[in-house]
């Protein structure tokens, strides 16, 4: 089983409708989560980033953290053609033999049509 | 402004033809790591550097190498490339102690015949 799972996808939304991202993970130890964006050709991008459980908002994208599921999640609220791209989440305990190693999802690739 | 730079951004070569790829960061962070992409399996660790003269070896380490002599710079050597090399590669940067926000560079594609 793979550390980290995400769902390919394609995911295609219509301008405006409200994304739903996920990832499930079989770490525990985890503790530290976040999400990247990556266009076509570029390298990840920094979107979310959350220390252990709870809700974090940043203007139209909220990430959540579930642990005692091992669930995270991602929400694009108000979706634009701008948010195509390819989202990945992250993880990584909070100590580690590592060095601070991230576990990466696949990637989940999300297509917002005009 | 704050980032991680990489060249070159692409690079096509032939099998045993030794070849480094740079990587600079401006944010004076200590940890710098390489990663590369893969489809299919995701993004992976090669190796990492906790601070300067300090490196160790990732997931995937196999063929590579790095050296970290000045606090900026992370270069990735591959001394001899085979085929199994072609992969984008990407460079990451985290300062701090606490926390894990690692910012990664452009990526290198590279391909090698």
């Amino acid at each position: 089983q793979k550390e980290v799972e995400q769902d390919p996808g394609p995911l295609s939304v219509p301008e405006g409708a409200i994304v739903s991202l996920n990832c499930t993970y079989s770490n525990s130890a985890f503790q530290y989560f976040m999400w990247y964006r990556q266009y076509s050709r570029k390298g990840p991008e920094l979107l979310m980033y959350t220390y252990s459980s709870g809700n974090k908002e940043d203007g139209r994208f909220t990430a959540q953290v579930d642990k005692s599921s091992k669930y995270i999640s991602l929400f694009i609220r108000d979706s634009q053609p701008s948010d195509s791209a390819t989202y990945l989440c992250a993880m990584s305990p909070s100590r580690s033999n590592s060095g601070y190693a991230l576990n990466f999802g696949k990637g989940t690739s999300l297509l917002v049509t005009p | 402004e704050a980032q991680v730079t990489q060249n070159p951004r692409y690079l096509i070569t032939v099998t045993g033809k030794k070849l480094t790829v740079t990587c600079s960061q401006n944010m004076n962070h200590e940890y710098m790591s390489w990663y590369r992409q893969d489809p299919g399996l995701g993004l992976r660790q090669i190796y990492y550097s906790m601070n300067v003269e300090v490196t160790d070896k990732g997931d995937v380490p196999e063929g590579y190498k790095v050296s970290r002599k000045e606090k900026r710079n992370f270069p990735l050597i591959l001394e001899s490339p085979s085929p199994n090399q072609t992969s984008l590669y990407f460079c990451a940067s985290k300062g701090g102690l606490v926390g894990n926000e690692q910012f990664f560079g452009p990526g290198t594609r590279l391909t090698v015949l």
